[in-house]
């Protein structure tokens, strides 16, 4: 079993939609958790840290949920320049040693 | 300011040759890793540095990977009598303080590799 799970998609929605990303993490000892950006042959950029309490970036709104091992990302009112690669990751412990996920596709369409 | 940079951005090698990768990180950031991403897969890790130290190499596939920092600075991985499953983009990433789980990496535009 992966230690990060995502569907990988791809997600196909219309501009303006609100679309949903979900992925699991098998370490209960897991301690930081993230999401990266990466557009198509390009580097992975963090889009925003995962809090216990969820937080809100804008029209992005990332939640975690340390019982289920259960990290989600929604984006609403999507933007044609939302299409990239989302990356799901985690860091077992603060030495910064990350885990990415297989990454979820979004495709946003005019 | 510089962002971390990669070098070569492209090397094409044959099988059984060794490579150098290099990874210059952003200055004066402490931390510094190496991951290895296939087509259509996350990144993954392979070792990590603390200034000169290495941490970590529990991710380098086999003895023919080896990485160094010695100055704390600019990084090399090297890949001795490389084989064709070597084949990836190698990236580079580095934050500023060893300790702190939740800083941000910064990654490098990494070094497509291929082995023919």
């Amino acid at each position: 079993r992966k230690e990060v799970e995502q569907d990988p998609g791809p997600f196909n929605v219309p501009e303006g939609a609100t679309v949903a990303f979900n992925c699991t993490y098998s370490n209960s000892a897991s301690q930081s958790f993230f999401w990266y950006r990466q557009d198509c042959r390009k580097e992975p950029k963090l889009l925003m840290s995962v809090y216990s309490s969820g937080n809100e970036d804008g029209r992005f709104t990332a939640q975690l949920n340390r019982a289920s091992q259960y990290i989600s990302l929604l984006i609403r009112d999507s933007k044609l320049s939302d299409s990239a690669t989302y990356l799901c990751v985690v860091n077992l412990s603060n030495t910064g040693k990350l885990i990415f996920g297989q990454g979820t596709t979004l495709q946003v369409k005019p | 300011g510089a962002g971390v940079s990669q070098s070569p951005r492209y090397k094409v090698t044959k099988r059984g040759q060794d490579v150098a990768l290099r990874c210059d990180p952003i200055s004066g950031h402490v931390s510094l890793y190496w991951y290895r991403q296939a087509l259509g897969q996350g990144p993954e890790f392979l070792t990590y540095f603390n200034y000169e130290a290495q941490q970590d190499k529990s991710g380098l596939p086999n003895d023919r990977f080896s990485a160094e920092r010695p100055e704390g600075s600019i990084s090399t991985l090297t890949i001795q009598r490389t084989e064709q499953r070597d084949s990836a983009m190698y990236r580079c990433a580095s934050k500023t303080d060893p300790g702190g789980g939740w800083d941000e990496q910064f990654f490098g535009p990494g070094t497509r590799l291929t082995v023919l």
